[in-house]
This record gives structure tokens, C-alpha cells and sequence, in this order.
């Protein structure tokens, strides 16, 4: 079966510019979450979207938001980009919480310049 | 805030010797999952531990997870160049489900 697809892989933007990224999760698979992930700070969490609804969010400033489609597809917005918003964005889906375990796509290397 | 220590941070060693990655945290985790990340890519995962003092086998690697649901343990035996990675545990949290809270990663380089 097909993995989680992110696209795009690669994104350069300049310092005050909004950015979109996408992630089709697999079939069936209902919860979506987005992470951060630099050298200096790890794999952060920023939320999770099951059927539509954000369930839980992470500590990330406003300029951070998302939504999920009826279909579970979700795409994570980021407004206002600063240097420090370069890292690789990774999503996961999952059937649901509850020790399943989570599928990561290949993430999106998002470059602020 | 919940934090989960990882250690070592960074390990080489040669290849034909055993390892163990240790995570702790003070939080209680409703499970503890092991990932390995390729450079460039996401995070794979290997296991998932859900039950305290629960041992699984993969091959040549063996997690544990502590009795407390609060420590688990990557044992990897006979290390081969094939195993060098990052290797990530993360934990769940009972009402917090769909966020994972990561460690810091452990850099391994196996070398022939």
C-alpha cells in the first residue's frame, strides 16, 4: 500500500513569507500529526487532526496552523516565516491513538533565507 | 513538561559489537515506540512496547520497557554496518494521544 506522501520534499522561502505544506496519509489511516525536526531541538510536536478536528496542539507560536479534509489529507500553514522555521517537517498518520504506531512520510525541507 | 532523555547521544563503534540505547523520562507512557531514521528521510518505526516489563525481539535487536512505563531499553546485538542510523524512542501519553514526545536520537556509526 502507498506510504504518507509529503510534498512538496523541498521549499525555499524568504523571511516574511507564508508557506503550505501538504500530506496525504495512508488509506484508512483517520489521525494525522505534524512534527518539527532540527539539529538543535530534535522532533517537535505541533498537532494532531483526527475526522477534521484538531485534538491536541504542541508549543508553537499562531504563525503554526493546519487543517484536515474529509478525505484525511492535511496540510500545515505556516505564516509570517522566520529563520528559525528552517527544519524538516515531517507528518504521520495513524488509524487512530492507542499503541498503533505511526507512519512518517519523508518529510518537507523547508529552507527561510 | 514532559521531557524523555536519550543516551548516548552519539555511539561508533565496530561492527560484531553489542549496544544499548537507554530512554527515561519521570512521565508514565501509555507506549514507548523505536524509530530509525535514515538521513533525508522520516522516521521508520521498529517497535512498539505497550505493556511494563514487556520484551520484544526484532532479529538481532531487543527493546524493553521498564516495569514502571517510564524507561525502555535498545539492545542491539552483534552490530553490523547495516544498522547505522539515528534511532529515536518516543513516548504516548494517555490523554494526549496522537502526540509523541520524542528523544533527542542516538547517532550510531557502525564501522566495518
Amino acid at each position: 500500500k502507498a506510504g504518507v506522501t509529503q510534498t512538496p520534499r523541498y521549499l525555499i522561502k524568504t523571511r516574511g513569507q507564508q508557506v503550505t505544506l501538504s500530506c496525504s496519509p495512508i488509506s484508512g489511516h483517520r489521525s494525522v500529526s505534524w512534527y518539527q525536526q532540527t539539529p538543535g531541538q530534535g522532533l517537535q510536536f505541533l498537532f494532531e487532526y483526527f475526522s477534521e478536528t484538531q485534538r491536541n496542539k504542541g508549543n508553537f507560536p499562531g504563525r503554526f496552523s493546519g487543517r484536515q479534509f474529509s478525505n484525511s489529507r492535511s496540510e500545515m500553514n505556516v505564516s509570517t516565516l522566520e529563520l528559525g522555521d528552517s527544519a524538516l517537517y515531517l507528518c504521520a498518520s495513524s488509524r487512530d491513538v492507542g499503541n498503533y504506531g505511526y507512519t512518517f512520510g519523508s518529510g518537507t525541507r523547508l529552507t527561510v533565507v | 513538561t514532559q521531557l524523555l532523555e536519550q543516551s548516548p547521544q552519539f555511539l561508533s563503534i565496530q561492527e560484531g559489537e553489542n549496544l544499548t540505547v537507554y530512554c527515561n523520562s519521570s512521565s508514565v507512557f501509555s507506549s514507548l515506540q523505536w524509530y530509525r531514521q535514515e538521513p533525508g528521510e522520516g522516521p521508520v518505526l521498529l517497535v512498539t512496547v505497550v505493556t511494563g516489563g514487556e520484551v520484544k525481539k526484532l532479529k538481532r535487536l531487543t527493546f524493553q520497557f521498564g516495569d514502571a512505563r517510564k524507561d525502555s531499553s535498545l539492545h542491539i546485538t552483534a552490530a553490523q554496518p547495516g544498522d547505522t542510523g539515528l534511532y529515536l524512542c518516543a513516548g504516548e501519553i494517555d490523554n494526549q494521544g496522537g502526540k509523541l514526545i520524542f528523544g533527542q536520537g542516538t547517532e550510531l556509526s557502525v564501522k566495518p
